[in-house]
């Protein structure tokens, strides 16, 4: 069964340095990857996603996300943080399906809460 | 363009009493799907539908109901409130070909007593 890992509960970043946010997944295929972000009282928002191409994929606000297939990872990073990044990011991997067309489901990590401190 | 529209926003049921969350989209959307997000656990898909009249389980389905009468509109249901479905529901959608990401509501706040 697919699945996701985010093995960070939280991380914590001070203003203008390089962040990382984790994620691994296991599929039985090539997976479709997503990132999206929640910010408080609000739905969840998409930042980027990984079909198939280059491993490093470019999304809103300054973020990108590198595929790793070895390490099955797909982890989201931004150069240089803002305080008004800090917020819950989650990935989430949808199942190519057992014949390489994708299926409906669209299974979610745990959730990263990103601070980042002024 | 409105979106993704869920209402209530918030809600407090009694253990036993039943209750309809609403979802509605004005994108033409075939995908819909309706989550649970509760703290350490992520979202946990409930349903979810590929079209009007086609609906299918997700992770947790158990205690909830939906039905797809119109692309718009993708309702859930709460036979019998308990505890457990204490939580904030979100509802996505998305269109139906290719890989496109979800649209989310903004959800709706449960609380069963």
């Amino acid at each position: 069964a697919q699945s996701v890992a985010q093995p960070e509960d939280q991380v914590n970043v001070a203003e203008g340095n390089p962040l990382t946010v984790k994620c691994t997944y296991s599929v039985s295929g090539n997976p479709y990857l997503f990132w999206y972000v929640q910010y408080p009282n609000r739905g969840l928002q998409f930042l980027l996603k990984y079909i198939t191409g280059d491993n490093l994929v470019k999304g809103s606000y300054g973020f990108e996300a590198e595929f790793n297939k070895s390490q099955t990872s797909f982890h989201l990073k931004k150069p240089s943080a803002l305080v008004s990044d800090s917020a819950l990011y989650f990935c989430a991997v949808r199942d190519p399906g057992e014949y390489g067309g994708a299926t409906n489901k669209l299974i979610f990590g745990t959730g990263t809460l990103l601070a980042v401190q002024p | 363009n409105a979106g993704v529209t869920q209402t209530p926003k918030f809600q407090v049921l009694k253990t036993g009493q039943s209750m309809t969350l609403q979802c509605a989209q004005d994108m033409n959307h075939e995908y819909m799907s309706w989550y649970r997000q509760d703290p350490g656990m992520g979202l946990r898909l409930i349903h979810y539908s590929v079209g009007a009249g086609i609906t299918d389980q997700g992770e947790v389905p158990n205690g909830y109901n939906v039905s797809r009468s119109t692309t718009e509109d993708f309702p859930l249901r709460l036979l019998s409130a308990a505890p457990s479905q204490t939580s904030v529901y979100f509802c996505a959608s998305r269109p139906g070909q290719g890989v496109s990401p979800l649209h989310f509501g903004n959800g709706t706040r449960l609380t069963v007593t």
